[in-house]
């Protein structure tokens, strides 16, 4: 596709289950990033993966939170034993070459997750 | 001290005015600057980006970046009510991640 897809779009669940959420990044960006943004807040940084290296995992808020990218493309993000507090909209972004500082990130749509 | 901040404003203008908007930020090996537009209920739309100290003019956009002051600023001329949206400054620090500042709300009046 021409753009970054996230799904699904909207996500809803009890609290105390899992979650899934996807991110398929351009075509041809190797550098993939999720973000967090809390009604009202700014962007929190969660984790990015740049090619084959290891995912730079700094921003995850706890270990419920994980996140894999295979075969460079396609990237889960995972919430484990969901809570209230993780009711936000989940971004995630793709550029090229990380190493490359001028190359500016572009943004899915994002999925909405309410937790209950 | 925040590594990117923002007023949260909002900062209110009449339409056909100029808005100025401002970021600083702590970390002086930064290079890279990004301000990005949210309209609400929508992800960032990336609308600037700049890497030299001076001015920088795209259209109705001039984004301005002072390296030794730290800051960069963003002058939107000839305001626009559909211009009215959050405006996030971001940039690459010096170990390569993306940060941003917490978004200043524009809000354009007719």
């Amino acid at each position: 596709g021409a753009g970054v897809s996230q799904s699904p779009s909207n996500k809803v669940t009890e609290k105390g289950k899992d979650v899934e959420l996807r991110c398929d990044p351009i075509s041809g960006h190797t550098a993939l990033y999720w973000y967090r943004q809390s009604l009202g807040q700014g962007l929190e940084f969660l984790i990015y993966f740049q090619g084959n290296s290891a995912p730079d995992k700094s921003g995850l808020p706890s270990d419920r939170f994980s996140a894999e990218r295979t075969g460079g493309s396609v990237s889960t993000l995972t919430i484990q034993r969901t809570q209230q507090e993780d009711s936000a909209v989940y971004l995630c972004a793709s550029s090229f070459k990380q190493g490359s500082l001028n190359q500016p990130q572009h943004f899915g749509d994002g999925t909405r997750l309410s937790i209950l | 001290q925040k590594e990117v901040e923002q007023n949260s404003g909002p900062l209110s203008v009449p339409e056909g005015a100029i808005a100025s908007l401002n970021c600083t930020y702590s970390d002086r090996g930064s290079q890279s600057f990004f301000w990005y537009r949210q309209y609400s209920g929508k992800s960032p739309e990336l609308i600037m980006s700049i890497y030299s100290n001076g001015d920088k003019e795209d259209g109705r956009f001039t984004a301005q970046l002072n390296k030794a002051s730290q800051y960069v600023s963003l002058l939107i001329r000839d305001s626009q009510p559909s211009d009215s949206a959050t405006y996030l400054c971001a940039l690459k620090n010096q170990g390569g991640k993306l940060i941003f500042g917490q978004g200043t709300e524009l809000s354009v009046k007719p």
